[in-house]
């Protein structure tokens, strides 16, 4: 099945570094992959949709420029938290849409936690 | 408001027992995926139901998909504590691949 590698799986910053992560389609190429935040014992909620070779769609009330999206290739997609504060702290989660369109796979997930 | 609202949000069961999830909308998706979420990992996806009536069967877990794809449910028989987890419906709407998640259950199986 449709591998999706991210990393790093988890990543313990100080208040105001940026912190990047990267989402890989290891055995197909994307051009569709989403970026979802989860916090404790709650459900996904999509941060946004990020497109190859264009810019990401925002979802209402994610600071696009707080996090900065980069889907340069069509195996990789990177979100970077800028100037990260405590409330940054959570579970983040990207997925790619496979070749048919039709089915999203999940990245394994990383955990940040902002000091 | 969640679009999909998924009841129970915490289910505590021992080994044996049979069990319903509800995922409810009222709006229509034109497919709906069941996925299973472990502390610290990614979203598993279980199954994905298309048609309205649709029931799909994957070993215990039984999936059904309302006729007017406005909600789904999952069923457990004979819940083993292997089963115990986090388990996520998510709808998807026309335009855009893009899901919706329901708030989750959080399902625990005591041995």
């Amino acid at each position: 099945g449709a591998v999706v590698s991210q990393h790093p799986s988890r990543v313990i910053c100080k208040s105001g570094t940026s912190v990047k992560i990267e989402c890989r389609s290891l055995d197909f190429q994307a051009t569709t992959m989403f970026w979802y935040r989860q916090f404790p014992k709650q459900s996904l909620m999509l941060m946004a949709t990020s497109n190859e070779g264009s810019k990401a769609t925002y979802e209402q009330g994610v600071e696009k420029d707080k996090f900065l999206i980069n889907h340069a290739s069509l195996t990789l997609s990177t979100l970077t938290v800028t100037s990260a504060h405590p409330e940054d702290s959570s579970f983040y989660i990207c997925s790619a849409l496979g070749t048919g369109g039709d089915i999203q796979y999940f990245g394994a997930g990383t955990r940040l936690s902002v000091l | 408001t969640q679009l999909l609202e998924q009841s129970p949000q915490f289910l505590s069961i021992q080994e044996g027992e049979n069990l319903t999830v509800y995922c409810n909308s009222s709006s229509v998706f034109s497919s709906l995926q069941w996925y299973r979420q472990e502390p610290g990992e990614g979203p598993v996806l279980l199954v994905t139901v298309v048609t309205g009536g649709e029931v799909k069967k994957l070993k215990r877990l039984t999936f059904q998909f309302g006729d007017a794809r406005k909600d789904s449910s999952l069923h457990i028989t004979a819940a083993q504590p292997g089963d115990t987890g986090l388990y996520l419906c998510a709808g998807e709407r026309d335009a855009g691949n893009m899901l919706t998640f329901g708030g989750g259950t959080r399902l625990m199986v005591k041995p």
